[in-house]
């Protein structure tokens, strides 16, 4: 069965303080592990797909990486409007449909 | 904006009663999901849905839950004799490209059900 765990659960940051948000997965033959962002009483919102291990994607204060056994979401001096849950989850080679998702990272970005 | 609208924003039924939660896409697609996230806990994969017919389905997926395309557009979760469990929000979500692509799933802003 995938897993998806992430961590911190919260994370609370300066305006302009740089952090790492971390994803740790297990799957069976991963087809695409995808980051989103999901505001209070909203769907998550699409950010990156990463598909094989050394690769990254970036947009705007936000990177993200991927190794085989963990993921991780940088995000470069923060402000205000970025603060969300961040949600990552894995779709596995057992499935065309599913995503499994792990709980998210509440980031918190004060001014 | 999200690529597809759900309706009702928020809906509260009473125990035992039957709701249906729909989702209209803004274009023609043949791919969707439904997906709930119970308050404080995991995005949860419920069911897939293609070509009218269903593709995927979760243990939680059980009887009391179908999914329907009755006119061609809408798309529609129905929830039988609901219980106060069913309290959650629920996403319908669509998938661009090829089903077996590796394309993002793109969600709408949910129904939030309340079970009384």
């Amino acid at each position: 069965e995938d897993q998806v765990t992430q961590s911190p659960e919260a994370l609370r940051l300066q305006e302009g303080e740089s952090s790492s948000l971390n994803c740790s997965y297990t799957v069976s033959g991963l087809r695409g592990l995808f980051w989103y962002r999901q505001d209070p009483g909203k769907g998550p919102e699409f950010l990156f797909t990463l598909y094989s291990a050394g690769e990254e994607k970036e947009k705007e204060r936000l990177k993200a990486t991927l190794t085989k056994k963990e993921s991780f979401l940088h995000i470069t001096a923060p402000k205000p409007e970025d603060s969300a849950t961040y949600l990552c989850a894995v779709q596995g080679g057992g499935s065309n449909y599913k995503l499994t998702f792990g709980k998210g990272t509440l980031l918190t970005v004060n001014p | 904006e999200p690529e597809v609208t759900q309706t009702p924003s928020h809906q509260v039924t009473q125990m035992g009663q039957e709701v249906i939660l729909r989702c209209v896409p803004i274009s023609n697609h043949l791919y969707f999901y439904w997906y709930r996230q119970i308050l404080g806990q995991k995005v949860e994969f419920l069911v897939s849905f293609y070509n009218n017919e269903i593709s995927e389905k979760s243990e939680i997926f059980d009887d009391q839950f179908s999914v329907e395309r009755p006119d061609g557009s809408n798309f529609t979760l129905k929830i039988r004799s609901t219980k106060l469990e069913d309290s959650a929000m629920y996403f319908c979500a669509r998938k661009p490209g090829s089903l077996s692509g590796n394309s993002p799933l793109h969600f709408g802003n949910g129904t939030r059900l309340t079970v009384t």
